[in-house]
């Protein structure tokens, strides 16, 4: 069974930093993609950052470019969003999500960055 | 930047009548489409995935269709499980854009 345990959300100032990590089981981490998405409260999806495997290519959302950096370990089977220069509309669920795998997508429980004074 | 777009952004809907639900892209996809469903709480539940098939474990009252621009979301005989907010997200090409949501309510 496929499993995405994310961590590392928490209470930060503007202008912080916060390391999101998504721990995954039940798959061949290394041989897929990888992603993060996140739900500011009350609103929609907005997709954040991929990271193929091997890291051969990553990219971003505009709203992120430049201040967050997504990575990944494949020998601890870890997912990694370092956000950078936080601000008010980072405030958010975090989610790491899988690509499509044995016909399905994966969803972790999520992590919540709330950046506020 | 491909934009999309859902309507409507409410849909009030009996149980067990049937509900459609409408996702345009800004330009072409192709198929690369997909649906979700979020509850509230949750984390989203892919239901369709390349615009017309069913994930696993997805009743076969969820439907999807379309290609290109237009795409429809299709419930029959909505449960009450049914009632929730949901997305379309097109996997085109970068960054991977999700529509704004449509609410599925109980009339």
């Amino acid at each position: 069974e496929v499993q995405l345990v994310e961590s590392g959300g928490g209470l930060v100032q503007p202008g912080g930093s916060l390391r999101l990590s998504c721990a995954a089981s039940g798959f061949t981490f290394s041989n897929y993609g990888m992603n993060w998405v996140r739900q500011a409260p009350g609103t929609g999806l907005e997709w954040v950052s991929h990271i193929t495997s091997s890291s051969s290519a990553i990219y971003y959302a505009d709203s992120v470019k430049g201040r967050f950096t997504i990575s990944r370990d494949d020998a601890k089977n870890s997912l990694y969003l370092q956000m950078n220069s936080l601000r008010d509309e980072d405030t958010a669920v975090y989610y790491c999500v899988t690509p499509l795998i044995d016909y399905s997508v994966h969803w972790g429980q999520g992590t919540l960055a709330t950046v506020s004074s | 930047e491909i934009v999309m777009t859902q309507s409507p952004a409410t849909l009030s809907v009996s149980p067990g009548e049937r509900a459609t639900l409408s996702c345009r892209a800004s330009q072409s996809i192709s198929s690369n489409l997909a649906w979700y469903q979020q509850k509230p709480g949750q984390a989203p539940r892919l239901l369709i995935y390349g615009a017309s098939t069913r994930a696993a474990g997805i009743p076969a009252r969820f439907s999807g269709s379309g290609s290109g621009t237009e795409f429809t979301l299709a419930i029959n005989s909505l449960q009450s499980e049914d009632f929730a907010v949901y997305y379309c997200q097109q996997y085109y090409n970068w960054p991977r854009i999700f529509g704004p949501g449509t609410k599925v309510d109980i009339k």
